[in-house]
């Protein structure tokens, strides 16, 4: 069975960064997509950002263009989300989740259990 | 672009049939037969119960189906069970890639 833990979120001051990461494992990582999906304290979901199988391409949602990067290490089947410049609007529950392929456009799943990220002065 | 609207709540008896309609644009849902659905139990994960608009992944109960009308994708609970009580999200492709998610739907059974 596919496996996905995030890890890394915490409380962080606005303007400040922080860094997820999300362990792989039980499927050929290197061969899909994946994906971060974030949601507010009690609030929708929102797609936040996608990277290829390779890592070659990458893709955001206009809310954390230009702040958060995405990235993967297929060596170690690891995903990132590097997030700077963080505002209180950011804080929410980030999810990573596996494509259906190598290239973002079809479906999310398996999700993660989610890591919680508080934006707060 | 913003989320595709979904009605906030829908509710129904055990054994009835319920709805959720889906509706976005024809950037999205018009355009892409890759329409999603999700069900999120209270701090769970999502979890995918349809995608490309009427599939099932493996153990998904066949309860479930989804269809499109144009701009509007729906999903259908037959034979609603308690368990059926969550919050459900569709999603579809938008291009770029990018996705778009519903505003999502609390379905209560009564």
């Amino acid at each position: 069975e596919v496996q996905l833990l995030e890890s890394g979120g915490g409380l962080v001051q606005p303007g400040g960064s922080l860094r997820l990461s999300c362990a792989a494992s039980r499927f050929t990582f290197s061969s899909y997509a994946m994906s971060w999906v974030r949601q507010a304290p009690g609030k929708g979901l929102e797609w936040v950002s996608a990277i290829s199988g390779s890592g070659r391409s990458t893709y955001y949602a206009d809310s954390v263009k230009g702040r958060f990067t995405i990235s993967r290490d297929n060596s170690k089947n690891m995903l990132y989300l590097q997030m700077n410049s963080l505002r209180v609007e950011d804080t929410a529950v980030y999810y990573c989740a596996k494509e259906s392929t190598n290239w973002p456009e079809d479906r999310l799943d398996p999700w993660g259990q989610g890591t919680l990220v508080i934006v707060s002065s | 672009q913003s989320a595709l609207t979904q009605p906030a709540s829908v509710s129904g008896s055990p054994g009835q049939s319920i709805t959720i309609s889906c509706t976005g644009t024809s950037s999205d849902v018009g355009s892409y037969d890759l329409v999603s659905w999700y069900q999120q139990h209270p701090g769970k994960a999502p979890k995918l119960m349809i995608y490309e608009v009427t599939k099932r992944p493996s153990g998904v109960s066949n309860r479930f189906s989804g269809s499109k009308s144009g701009n509007t994708a729906s999903l259908t609970i037959s034979g609603l069970q308690a368990e059926d009580e969550a919050d459900y999200y569709c999603c579809s492709y938008a291009g770029s890639p990018t996705y778009f998610f519903g505003t999502g739907t609390k379905v209560t059974v009564l």
